[in-house]
């Protein structure tokens, strides 16, 4: 079974500062997709960004990017520039590529982070 | 442009009560899904349907029940509602399984069993 973790409950930032959200995650599949969802006290799931496993460029969105290490399984998320909306909670999430079986389809998400931006 | 559109937003149920949660999409998808959000546990799928009549569990799917009649609606049941169901439920789909269909998420219903 995969497993994503996000061992940082909380995080801070100062506005216009970097901050950068940790993900590591756990499978025995070669290919996969795996996601950043901002998640703000609305409770809307809002997709950052996504990373297929077997590109190696890392995916950048504007601000945000990631550091996708696929042999570590690690896969943070960088955000530039912070601005005050983007304080959420931020989730990790693990998508199967290849068909087949009962978790084919199915999201598998990390406990999440909770990004604080200080003005 | 509806997307996914879950009812009702908020909800308080007494032990034992029953109800359900709608859940419909206007874009066609094959793909739908029940998950449910507790804290420090991010989301946890409940129930997947593939199409229309056709459905199976997820990991937590102990106390809910689901059908799909039609592509559009994914009803999503609490037959006895228990304290631990007391969360918040997304509907999510997309056109198919792939992990390359994005999936759209509804704005969530917050239950509350009391």
């Amino acid at each position: 079974a995969q497993t994503v973790t996000q061992s940082q409950p909380e995080m801070s930032v100062q506005e216009a500062e970097t901050v950068t959200l940790s993900c590591t995650y756990d499978t025995s599949e070669s290919d996969y997709y795996l996601f950043w969802y901002k998640q703000p006290p609305s409770r809307q799931m809002i997709l950052v960004i996504r990373q297929e496993a077997y590109k190696q460029q890392n995916a950048t969105e504007n601000r945000f990017s990631v550091n996708f290490q696929k042999a570590a399984k690690s896969f943070s998320l960088k955000i530039s520039d912070s601005q005050l909306g983007d304080a959420a909670m931020y989730f990790c999430a693990y998508r199967r590529a290849n068909a087949g079986g009962t978790s084919y389809g199915k999201l598998t998400f990390g406990q999440g982070t909770i990004l604080t931006v200080h003005p | 442009n509806a997307g996914v559109t879950q009812t009702p937003k908020f909800q308080v149920l007494k032990t034992g009560q029953s109800m359900t949660l709608q859940c419909a999409q206007d874009m066609n998808h094959e793909y739908m899904s029940w998950y449910r959000q507790d804290p420090g546990m991010g989301l946890r799928l409940i129930h997947y349907s593939v199409g229309a009549g056709i459905t199976d569990q997820g990991e937590v799917p102990n106390g809910y029940n689901v059908s799909r009649s039609t592509t559009e609606d994914f009803p999503l049941r609490l037959l006895s509602a228990a304290p631990s169901q007391t969360s918040v439920y997304f509907c999510a789909s997309s056109k198919g399984q792939g992990a390359g269909n994005t999936i759209y998420f509804g704005e969530g219903s917050w239950l509350t069993v009391v």
